[in-house]
């Protein structure tokens, strides 16, 4: 089971540049997100969704976009970079409580964004 | 909106010290409740959870939390830390309903001293 895959581990990219960060899920959750995680913030939610077809806003979502097209696959858009969005990002999902939710996140290993 | 406070931002503790983590949420409704912990170059992991039923619940490597509604917290207890808890802790919450979104605190760094 590979659980919740992202991809890339590691990007740099410059001031205006655009680029997708890839999540996928093989646990048929309904439920998946993105967080940013920032030292000394916390993880913050960026956007969310509960099931294809369905996205919603979270803390801080200006200046990324989502879709979710199928279940398994919720990827991350930044379409112009900028230095404030240099991060840890981590994709999570998790079963909504329609499908019997045990309220756990299951994480991905992590994406570290540089943006120059 | 729900939010979430964790007034700890650095704890020290020696091994053998017992262990409380502060935090506070801020919603009126129902809510499910969660720690979780990150090692050191490694994801987040569930600690434990709070749904509804007995208040007082007991998760994972002898972490315990206790879910004061009057007073908005769930507080993370440990009686003895082991240098092997260093780590992050993340409080966070989410609306009891079928399709909500989960928040989550600041943080808190604990280092344990051997």
């Amino acid at each position: 089971n590979a659980g919740v895959t992202q991809t890339p581990k590691f990007q740099v990219l410059k001031t205006g540049q655009s680029m997708t960060l890839q999540c996928a899920q093989d646990m048929n959750h309904e439920y998946m997100s993105w967080y940013r995680q920032d030292p000394g913030m916390g993880l913050r939610l960026i956007h969310y969704s509960v099931g294809a077809g369905i996205t919603d806003q979270g803390e801080v979502p200006n200046g990324y976009n989502v879709s979710r097209s199928t279940t398994e696959d919720f990827p991350l858009r930044l379409l112009s970079a900028a230095p404030s969005q240099t991060s840890v990002y981590f994709c999570a999902s998790s079963y909504t409580a329609r499908q019997g939710n045990t309220g756990e996140l299951f994480f991905g290993e992590g994406s570290r964004l540089t943006v120059l | 909106a729900q939010s979430v406070s964790q007034h700890n931002h650095h704890v020290i503790l020696s091994e053998a010290a017992s262990l409380e983590l502060g935090c506070n949420y801020s919603y009126g409704g129902t809510v499910n409740l969660f720690w979780y912990v990150q090692y050191p170059g490694q994801h987040l992991q569930l600690l434990l959870k709070y749904f509804s039923g007995d208040p007082l619940v007991k998760g994972i490597k002898g972490f315990e939390a206790e879910f004061i509604k009057s007073k908005f917290s769930f507080n993370l207890r440990k009686p003895s830390v082991q240098w092997s808890d260093t780590a992050e802790y993340f409080c966070a919450v989410s609306r009891y309903s079928s399709a909500s979104k989960i928040i989550f605190g600041s943080g808190t760094r604990l280092s344990i001293r051997p």
